[in-house]
């Protein structure tokens, strides 16, 4: 069956610290993965997008790896805030001709100060 | 200026109820979709429309009657309410088809009584 796997329990870090976040998929063959960032009672705000062919991206403090051999995505958060504090989803675009996003269920990341 | 909004917020209403969900988006983009967010915070993909057009339908209930009257609006109609249609549902829209981000809404917290 096909599966997105965030780890489902919240992740504590200090603030500082770097934040590794997870996102394993099962039977899928993504083109995109991309990455979101949700607030409690607000919509997800998009972060990052990499393509299948790209290793690496980043943006300011974050950083996504995108490995199609084991089926994985990381997401990084470097030098760590009180304000990062939400849940990031990971979502997989196939690219069947129109963009349909699979999301994973969301990590939720604490940094304490 | 909000990009994606939808109306009404929060919408409590009685099983058997219809009630409609409305959404506009200022970003001038072509395809805009319907998601759902269950209490388990899983979000899933309900409707796509492309330039007014449906284009991605997921097994969704016919009760739930999207309509798009213009590329920039997209509502959701929905029938004789149940439980189980308690949850948020979240407006998007993106520029093109596949490998661009979504632009979320606030969500629209219904809760069925």
């Amino acid at each position: 069956s096909q599966k997105i796997e965030q780890n489902s329990e919240a992740l504590n870090i200090q603030e500082g610290k770097t934040a590794t976040l997870t996102c394993n998929y099962t039977n899928y063959s993504p083109a995109y993965l991309q990455w979101y960032r949700q607030d409690p009672g607000r919509g997800p705000v998009f972060l990052l997008l990499i393509r299948e062919n790209e290793k690496e991206k980043r943006k300011e403090r974050l950083k996504v790896t995108f490995d199609t051999t084991l089926k994985q995505s990381l997401f990084h958060i470097t030098a760590s805030q009180p304000a990062d504090s939400a849940t990031y989803l990971c979502a997989l675009d196939m690219n069947t001709g129109f963009q349909k996003l699979v999301f994973g269920t969301g990590t939720r990341l604490l940094v304490s100060p | 200026d909000t990009a994606v909004s939808q109306t009404p917020k929060y919408l409590v209403t009685q099983m058997g109820n219809d009630k409609s969900i409305k959404c506009e988006q200022n970003l001038g983009h072509d395809t805009m979709y319907w998601y759902k967010q269950d209490s388990k915070k899983f979000l899933k993909i309900m409707f796509s429309y492309n330039n007014k057009e449906l284009i991605i339908n997921e097994t969704v209930p016919n009760r739930f009657s999207p309509k798009s009257p213009d590329k920039a609006h997209l509502n959701l109609h929905i029938n004789s309410l149940e439980l189980g249609d308690s949850a948020v549902y979240f407006c998007a829209s993106s520029q093109a088809q596949g490998n661009t981000e979504a632009f979320f809404g606030q969500g629209t917290r219904l809760t069925v009584v």
